[in-house]
C-alpha cells in the first residue's frame, strides 16, 4: 500500500517570504499523480497543484510551485511572496494511475501560520 | 468554489439519535466520497461510491451507511450517534477530467457534536 508521509505537522513563514513543505511518500509503481490540497480554517479543502508522475517538468501555479524528486520520491510544496491567506492546513496526497483506482492516500497534513 | 454542498454545517445532538448528513454536487461527478476528519488531523475514508447504487466501505471501521440513489446525492446516516462519533464530516466527488488525475472537490463539511 502507498503511503505519504509530511514530516512537518507545522510550519511558520513571515509575510512575503517563501516556505517549503516537505512531503514523501512510498509505492512501486511508476505512474501516478501527486497533488497539494489546501484547508483553509473553516472552509472547503481545495486543490492547490497537481503533479503527472510522467512529466518532468515541476508544475506552477502562480506563487505556488513544487519541486518534484521521482527518484527519491519527494514532492514538496514552496510558496513564494507568503501571504495572510495562505495561512491553512495543507494535505498531499498520491494516486495510483492504475485503472479503476480512484481514491488518493493522504498525508497527515501540516498547519501553515502566516505572520504578519 | 466547487459547486458540492452539504447539510447541516453544524449539528449537535443527543446520544442515541438517528442522523442523516445530507452531501449533494451539481457538477454530474459520478464518483462520491465521505471522510472523517478531526480537526487539524488527517483525513480518513469512511465510504466511496463510483456510480449510482454503488458504494463500499473505506479504510476507516464506521458505524454509518450511505446510499447512492441518485448521481448528486451521497446521504450518510449514523443509526445511534455516539459521541465517538463526534468529528468533522467531509464529502467529496471526483470525475475523468483532461489529465486523468480524478482531482477531488470538497464540500464545506458537516461539524458533528454529540452529547
Amino acid at each position: 500500500a502507498q503511503t505519504v508521509t509530511q514530516s512537518q505537522p507545522e510550519m511558520s513563514v513571515q509575510e512575503a517570504e517563501t516556505v517549503t513543505l516537505s512531503c514523501t511518500y512510498d509505492t512501486s509503481e511508476s505512474d501516478y499523480y501527486l497533488f497539494w490540497y489546501k484547508q483553509p480554517p473553516s472552509r472547503q479543502m481545495i486543490l492547490v497543484i497537481r503533479q503527472e508522475a510522467y512529466k518532468q517538468q515541476n508544475a506552477t501555479e502562480n506563487r505556488f510551485s513544487v519541486n518534484f524528486q521521482k527518484a527519491a520520491k519527494s514532492f514538496s510544496l514552496k510558496i513564494s511572496d507568503s501571504q495572510l491567506g495562505d495561512a491553512a492546513m495543507y494535505f498531499c496526497a498520491y494516486r495510483s494511475a492504475r485503472g479503476g483506482s480512484y481514491i488518493p492516500t493522504f498525508g497527515r497534513g501540516t498547519s501553515l501560520i502566516v505572520h504578519p | 468554489e466547487a459547486d458540492i454542498y452539504q447539510t447541516p454545517r453544524y449539528l449537535v445532538i443527543g446520544t442515541g439519535k438517528k442522523i442523516t448528513l445530507e452531501c449533494s454536487q451539481t457538477m454530474g461527478h459520478d464518483k462520491m466520497y465521505w471522510y472523517q476528519q478531526d480537526p487539524g488531523m488527517e483525513l480518513h475514508l469512511i465510504h466511496y461510491s463510483y456510480g449510482v447504487n454503488s458504494t463500499e466501505k473505506g479504510d476507516l471501521s464506521s458505524e454509518s451507511t450511505v446510499s447512492r440513489i441518485r448521481t448528486e446525492h451521497f446521504p450518510l446516516t449514523l443509526e445511534s450517534a455516539r459521541p465517538s462519533h463526534t468529528s468533522q464530516y467531509l464529502c467529496a466527488s471526483s470525475v475523468r477530467d483532461a489529465d486523468l488525475s480524478y482531482e477531488q472537490y470538497f464540500g464545506p463539511g458537516t461539524r458533528l457534536t454529540v452529547t
